[in-house]
């Protein structure tokens, strides 16, 4: 079954510290996307990736960066986590006529 | 600009009852349209997806969805609800031959015993 792993489930981040959110698929899909879902707006696109070596900004690329070191793997990263960065993210892959899977998400809290 | 709109933030109906979630999609072309289910804690799972062809289309647990180019709506149904339906269901939008999935807000549905 089609798989995708987020790491880690819940993290708690100081104002100004470094995050990095890991997702793993097994699906060998050539996308993966970072959405992050907040109360009200459901869920918006931060960055995606067509395959390895490969990202793109989404619609709120602010104050995040992301890497594609391989077909597998797909980070976020905060350099500079703010509180206006808690919220729950979650990664995906997919490819042009298949479903696109999620993973369970991670909790982010930022202080 | 693609955009959906999710009108119900909250849904409650009772057992046995039937259902609709309404969806109203904006774009110039026909797009594809999805509907993801999310149960707590969990990540979203695909419900059904529409492309082309007949307008009602069937998903998984019983759920159908209809589209209407006429009304730029694309509205979950469910004859009969079960408790274990009660989850946020998202509608979804991309243009043909994307993935980038465009969300709407979500309605939280429960399912009242």
């Amino acid at each position: 079954e089609a798989a995708v792993t987020q790491s880690p489930r819940n993290k708690v981040a100081v104002t100004g510290g470094k995050v990095t959110l890991s997702c793993n698929q097994t699906n060998n899909h050539n996308n993966m996307y970072w959405y992050r879902q907040d109360t009200g707006h459901g869920l918006r696109l931060i960055h995606y990736s067509y395959g390895a070596g490969s990202t793109e900004k989404g619609d709120i690329p602010d104050g995040y960066k992301a890497s594609r070191p391989s077909q597998e793997n797909f980070s976020l990263i905060l350099e500079l986590a703010t509180p206006s960065q808690t919220s729950v993210y979650f990664c995906a892959s997919g490819d042009a006529g298949t479903e696109v899977f999620f993973g369970k998400g991670t909790r982010l809290t930022v202080v | 600009a693609q955009s959906v709109t999710q009108p119900d933030a909250r849904v409650t109906v009772s057992e046995g009852a039937s259902l609709q979630l309404r969806c109203k999609y904006s774009y110039s072309a026909t797009p594809y349209l999805f509907w993801y289910v999310q149960y707590p804690r969990q990540g979203l799972q695909m419900l059904l997806k529409y492309y082309s062809g007949d307008p009602v289309v069937q998903g998984v647990n019983g759920f159908e969805a209809e589209f209407s180019k006429s009304d730029s709506s694309f509205h979950l149904r469910k004859a009969s609800v079960h408790w274990s339906d009660s989850a946020v269901y998202f509608c979804a939008v991309s243009a043909s031959g994307s993935w980038q999935l465009i969300f709407g807000s979500g309605t939280q549905l429960t399912v009242m015993p």
